[in-house]
């Protein structure tokens, strides 16, 4: 499967605990974004990475939230001190810019459940 | 902020009935997109629009983009229980490219 991957896909943790996804991406695309979704919503713009570069960051991105994409490959996604409000579904895409148009693939996504 | 509002938000149907699925938003966007989502699953990409008044044909799908560029349409023919989904507007701004979002439209066709 040469599609995006996340892992894991399910996670559940006790409010207060740091949780850390994972999104590799489609080889070659060079352009990396995390999105949130809660129930009943389209998925919302977290941040996104051209290569290692982490070049713009949603206002709905905390200061508990970290993202990394150290040698412009795979991405981490790290909640410190979850909150139940965090509970949603965390989608990664990936994309290869080229000109105007790009398409954005996304991953199935992680689905987190803080208690 | 840019907020994308889709109409109806919920649709029930029956297999061999058409509908139509609406995207608006007071913003004028380069493009848009639209997508399916299927419980469990991310978004999957099924048509990009880009010139306002432009139409597009996906089988039994029509999508529309407004002359305005600031909203669309989606229309289906003879819905089948396949077609069930959640279906999802995004507007792509200027730049880089960030989707927004709709607030999408949960679609359930029946046999």
């Amino acid at each position: 499967d040469t599609g995006v991957s996340q892992d894991p896909r399910h996670k559940i943790t006790k409010r207060g605990q740091n949780v850390t996804f994972r999104c590799d991406p489609i080889s070659e695309h060079n352009r990396l974004y995390w999105y949130r979704q809660t129930l009943g919503q389209g998925p919302e713009f977290l941040t996104y990475f051209q290569n290692e570069a982490q070049l713009e960051k949603s206002r709905l991105l905390s200061d508990r939230f970290s993202a990394e994409r150290p040698k412009g490959s795979f991405s981490t996604l790290e909640i410190q001190r979850t909150e139940q409000g965090d509970s949603a579904m965390y989608l990664c895409a990936s994309s290869l810019a080229r000109g105007s148009l790009e398409t954005q693939y996304f991953g199935p996504g992680t689905r987190l459940l803080v208690l | 902020t840019q907020l994308l509002e889709q109409s109806p938000q919920f649709l029930s149907i029956q297999e061999g009935e058409n509908l139509t699925v609406y995207c608006n938003s007071s913003s004028v966007f380069s493009s848009l997109q639209w997508y399916r989502q299927e419980p469990g699953e991310g978004p999957v990409l099924l048509v990009t629009v880009v010139t306002g008044g432009e139409v597009k044909k996906l089988k039994r799908l029509t999508f529309q983009f407004g002359d305005a560029r600031k909203d669309s349409s989606l229309h289906i023919t003879a819905a089948q229980p396949g077609d069930t989904g959640l279906y999802l507007c995004a507007g792509v701004g200027t730049g880089f490219q960030k989707l927004v979002f709709g607030t999408g439209t949960r679609l359930l066709v029946s046999p």
